[in-house]
Protein backbone atom coordinates (compact mmCIF):
# COMPACT_ATOMS: atom_id res chain seq x y z
CA UNK A 1 0.00 0.00 0.00
CA UNK A 2 0.68 3.48 0.10
CA UNK A 3 2.11 4.05 -3.33
CA UNK A 4 3.37 7.66 -5.42
CA UNK A 5 3.91 7.69 -8.58
CA UNK A 6 4.73 10.24 -11.35
CA UNK A 7 5.01 11.08 -14.55
CA UNK A 8 7.08 11.48 -16.78
CA UNK A 9 10.11 9.61 -14.99
CA UNK A 10 12.07 11.75 -17.72
CA UNK A 11 11.68 14.64 -19.74
CA UNK A 12 14.26 16.90 -21.55
CA UNK A 13 13.03 20.22 -23.19
CA UNK A 14 13.95 23.06 -24.83
CA UNK A 15 14.59 26.31 -22.82
CA UNK A 16 11.38 28.81 -22.62
CA UNK A 17 8.73 25.29 -22.96
CA UNK A 18 6.79 24.60 -20.23
CA UNK A 19 6.53 21.34 -18.66
CA UNK A 20 3.76 19.02 -16.13
CA UNK A 21 5.05 16.82 -13.48
CA UNK A 22 2.06 14.65 -12.68
CA UNK A 23 1.87 12.85 -9.13
CA UNK A 24 -0.45 10.61 -8.17
CA UNK A 25 -1.66 8.43 -4.99
CA UNK A 26 -2.18 4.99 -6.28
CA UNK A 27 -3.88 3.81 -3.15
CA UNK A 28 -5.11 6.27 -0.62
CA UNK A 29 -5.96 9.50 -0.47
CA UNK A 30 -3.47 12.51 -0.20
CA UNK A 31 -5.25 15.55 1.73
CA UNK A 32 -1.51 17.04 1.34
CA UNK A 33 1.13 16.51 -1.35
CA UNK A 34 4.22 18.19 -1.41
CA UNK A 35 7.10 18.91 -3.93
CA UNK A 36 10.80 18.61 -3.71
CA UNK A 37 13.65 19.60 -5.56
CA UNK A 38 16.81 17.68 -5.24
CA UNK A 39 20.43 19.06 -7.07
CA UNK A 40 22.78 16.59 -7.97
CA UNK A 41 24.40 15.02 -4.67
CA UNK A 42 22.18 17.03 -2.26
CA UNK A 43 19.40 16.72 0.01
CA UNK A 44 15.58 17.27 -0.98
CA UNK A 45 14.57 21.04 -0.80
CA UNK A 46 10.84 21.44 0.17
CA UNK A 47 9.31 23.57 -2.75
CA UNK A 48 5.41 23.84 -2.03
CA UNK A 49 2.65 22.50 -0.72
CA UNK A 50 -0.26 21.52 -1.91
CA UNK A 51 -4.03 20.61 -0.50
CA UNK A 52 -6.34 19.53 -2.36
CA UNK A 53 -8.62 22.22 -3.27
CA UNK A 54 -6.79 25.36 -2.01
CA UNK A 55 -3.61 27.23 -3.29
CA UNK A 56 -0.27 25.48 -2.82
CA UNK A 57 1.53 27.09 -0.06
CA UNK A 58 5.30 28.09 -1.52
CA UNK A 59 8.30 27.78 0.39
CA UNK A 60 10.69 30.83 0.31
CA UNK A 61 12.75 31.82 -2.40
CA UNK A 62 10.46 30.09 -4.40
CA UNK A 63 8.32 31.46 -7.25
CA UNK A 64 5.08 30.57 -7.46
CA UNK A 65 4.44 31.94 -10.95
CA UNK A 66 7.39 29.57 -12.22
CA UNK A 67 6.57 26.85 -10.20
CA UNK A 68 2.59 26.05 -10.71
CA UNK A 69 1.16 23.67 -8.78
CA UNK A 70 -2.50 22.39 -8.83
CA UNK A 71 -3.84 19.68 -6.48
CA UNK A 72 -7.84 19.10 -8.48
CA UNK A 73 -8.01 15.94 -6.64
CA UNK A 74 -7.49 13.88 -3.74
CA UNK A 75 -5.17 12.01 -5.83
CA UNK A 76 -3.82 14.17 -8.15
CA UNK A 77 -1.28 16.97 -8.03
CA UNK A 78 0.41 18.29 -10.93
CA UNK A 79 3.97 20.57 -11.35
CA UNK A 80 4.37 22.75 -14.06
CA UNK A 81 7.51 24.24 -14.79
CA UNK A 82 6.74 27.48 -16.72
CA UNK A 83 9.48 28.80 -19.23
CA UNK A 84 11.56 26.59 -18.49
CA UNK A 85 15.53 27.19 -18.39
CA UNK A 86 18.55 25.49 -18.13
CA UNK A 87 18.92 26.21 -14.45
CA UNK A 88 15.42 24.73 -13.88
CA UNK A 89 17.40 21.37 -14.54
CA UNK A 90 17.21 18.65 -11.47
CA UNK A 91 14.86 16.08 -9.94
CA UNK A 92 11.68 16.84 -8.93
CA UNK A 93 9.87 14.46 -5.71
CA UNK A 94 6.68 14.75 -4.43
CA UNK A 95 5.40 12.91 -1.44
CA UNK A 96 1.87 12.05 -1.01
CA UNK A 97 0.48 12.22 2.93
CA UNK A 98 -2.88 10.71 3.98
CA UNK A 99 -3.26 13.80 6.48
CA UNK A 100 -0.60 15.90 5.69
CA UNK A 101 -1.40 17.91 9.22
CA UNK A 102 -0.09 16.45 12.03
CA UNK A 103 3.27 15.57 12.35
CA UNK A 104 2.40 11.98 12.71
CA UNK A 105 1.02 11.93 9.09
CA UNK A 106 3.99 9.83 7.05
CA UNK A 107 5.15 11.10 3.89
CA UNK A 108 5.34 8.84 0.60
CA UNK A 109 7.49 9.70 -1.91
CA UNK A 110 7.16 9.53 -5.45
CA UNK A 111 9.98 7.86 -7.52
CA UNK A 112 10.85 10.94 -8.95
CA UNK A 113 11.03 12.89 -12.28
CA UNK A 114 14.24 14.05 -13.81
CA UNK A 115 13.85 17.52 -15.99
CA UNK A 116 16.55 18.15 -18.01
CA UNK A 117 16.09 21.87 -20.19
CA UNK A 118 18.03 22.57 -23.21
CA UNK B 1 15.62 26.65 13.88
CA UNK B 2 15.33 22.76 13.49
CA UNK B 3 17.95 21.37 11.68
CA UNK B 4 19.45 17.42 10.45
CA UNK B 5 23.15 17.00 10.29
CA UNK B 6 24.68 14.07 8.67
CA UNK B 7 28.19 14.25 9.14
CA UNK B 8 29.50 11.26 6.75
CA UNK B 9 29.01 12.35 3.41
CA UNK B 10 30.52 8.84 1.88
CA UNK B 11 31.00 5.58 4.00
CA UNK B 12 32.53 2.47 2.42
CA UNK B 13 31.67 -0.74 4.11
CA UNK B 14 33.01 -4.52 3.07
CA UNK B 15 29.65 -6.46 2.41
CA UNK B 16 28.75 -8.96 5.39
CA UNK B 17 30.55 -6.05 7.61
CA UNK B 18 27.97 -4.25 10.17
CA UNK B 19 27.16 -0.35 9.26
CA UNK B 20 26.07 2.50 11.22
CA UNK B 21 24.93 5.80 10.01
CA UNK B 22 25.22 9.29 11.66
CA UNK B 23 22.52 11.30 12.14
CA UNK B 24 22.14 14.29 15.16
CA UNK B 25 19.35 16.72 14.84
CA UNK B 26 18.55 20.00 16.72
CA UNK B 27 14.97 20.48 17.98
CA UNK B 28 13.66 21.86 21.00
CA UNK B 29 10.73 19.63 21.57
CA UNK B 30 10.41 15.74 21.37
CA UNK B 31 11.63 14.92 17.75
CA UNK B 32 10.03 12.93 15.05
CA UNK B 33 12.20 11.31 13.35
CA UNK B 34 12.82 9.51 9.66
CA UNK B 35 15.41 7.32 7.95
CA UNK B 36 14.94 7.07 4.01
CA UNK B 37 16.98 5.58 1.51
CA UNK B 38 17.39 6.28 -2.39
CA UNK B 39 18.70 4.55 -4.70
CA UNK B 40 20.28 5.64 -7.84
CA UNK B 41 17.39 7.75 -9.88
CA UNK B 42 14.62 6.78 -7.42
CA UNK B 43 12.64 8.51 -5.29
CA UNK B 44 12.98 7.99 -1.35
CA UNK B 45 11.63 4.30 0.64
CA UNK B 46 10.80 4.76 4.37
CA UNK B 47 12.68 2.34 6.53
CA UNK B 48 12.09 3.87 9.55
CA UNK B 49 10.15 6.47 12.05
CA UNK B 50 10.27 7.45 15.50
CA UNK B 51 7.57 9.05 17.29
CA UNK B 52 7.59 7.79 20.70
CA UNK B 53 7.93 4.98 22.87
CA UNK B 54 11.03 2.12 22.60
CA UNK B 55 13.81 4.35 21.42
CA UNK B 56 15.27 1.21 19.45
CA UNK B 57 13.40 0.96 16.41
CA UNK B 58 12.98 -1.73 13.74
CA UNK B 59 12.84 -0.87 10.14
CA UNK B 60 12.81 -3.03 7.01
CA UNK B 61 15.52 -4.69 5.23
CA UNK B 62 16.74 -5.54 8.33
CA UNK B 63 17.96 -1.72 9.53
CA UNK B 64 17.47 -0.14 12.30
CA UNK B 65 18.34 3.02 14.45
CA UNK B 66 18.25 3.91 18.09
CA UNK B 67 16.98 7.61 19.51
CA UNK B 68 19.45 8.77 22.24
CA UNK B 69 17.65 12.31 23.36
CA UNK B 70 20.82 13.11 25.65
CA UNK B 71 23.01 13.34 22.07
CA UNK B 72 20.39 14.53 19.92
CA UNK B 73 20.98 11.65 17.94
CA UNK B 74 18.92 8.97 15.50
CA UNK B 75 21.89 6.50 14.22
CA UNK B 76 20.76 3.61 11.40
CA UNK B 77 22.44 0.37 12.20
CA UNK B 78 22.72 -2.69 10.56
CA UNK B 79 24.42 -5.43 11.44
CA UNK B 80 25.58 -7.08 8.15
CA UNK B 81 25.24 -5.13 4.91
CA UNK B 82 24.24 -6.70 1.27
CA UNK B 83 25.65 -5.56 -1.63
CA UNK B 84 22.35 -4.15 -2.38
CA UNK B 85 22.14 -1.86 0.22
CA UNK B 86 24.23 0.64 -1.50
CA UNK B 87 22.32 3.64 -1.89
CA UNK B 88 21.83 7.36 -0.63
CA UNK B 89 20.29 7.45 2.59
CA UNK B 90 18.81 10.16 4.36
CA UNK B 91 17.88 11.26 7.53
CA UNK B 92 15.07 13.68 8.55
CA UNK B 93 13.03 15.38 10.94
CA UNK B 94 9.47 16.75 10.83
CA UNK B 95 9.90 20.48 11.93
CA UNK B 96 7.92 22.14 15.10
CA UNK B 97 3.99 23.57 14.48
CA UNK B 98 3.88 22.41 10.83
CA UNK B 99 4.36 18.96 8.81
CA UNK B 100 7.27 20.01 6.60
CA UNK B 101 10.30 17.11 6.73
CA UNK B 102 13.86 18.60 7.15
CA UNK B 103 16.29 16.60 5.56
CA UNK B 104 19.87 16.08 6.40
CA UNK B 105 22.37 16.06 3.44
CA UNK B 106 22.68 12.45 3.06
CA UNK B 107 24.88 9.62 3.34
CA UNK B 108 25.88 7.67 0.17
CA UNK B 109 26.93 3.87 1.60
CA UNK B 110 29.32 2.48 -1.22
CA UNK B 111 29.67 -1.46 -0.54
CA UNK B 112 32.48 -3.85 -1.53
CA UNK B 113 32.10 -7.14 -2.89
Amino acid sequence: GAVVSQHPSRVICKSGTSVKIECRSLDFQATTMFWYRQFPKQSLMLMATSNEGSKATYEQGVEKDKFLINHASLTLSTLTVTSAHPEDSSFYICSASPGGHTRTDTQYFGPGTRLTVL
Amino acid sequence: AQSVTQPDIHITVSEGASLELRCNYSYGATPYLFWYVQSPGQGLQLLLKYFSGDTLVQGIKGFEAEFKRSQSSFNLRKPSVHWSDAAEYFCAVVSSGTYKYIFGTGTRLKVLA
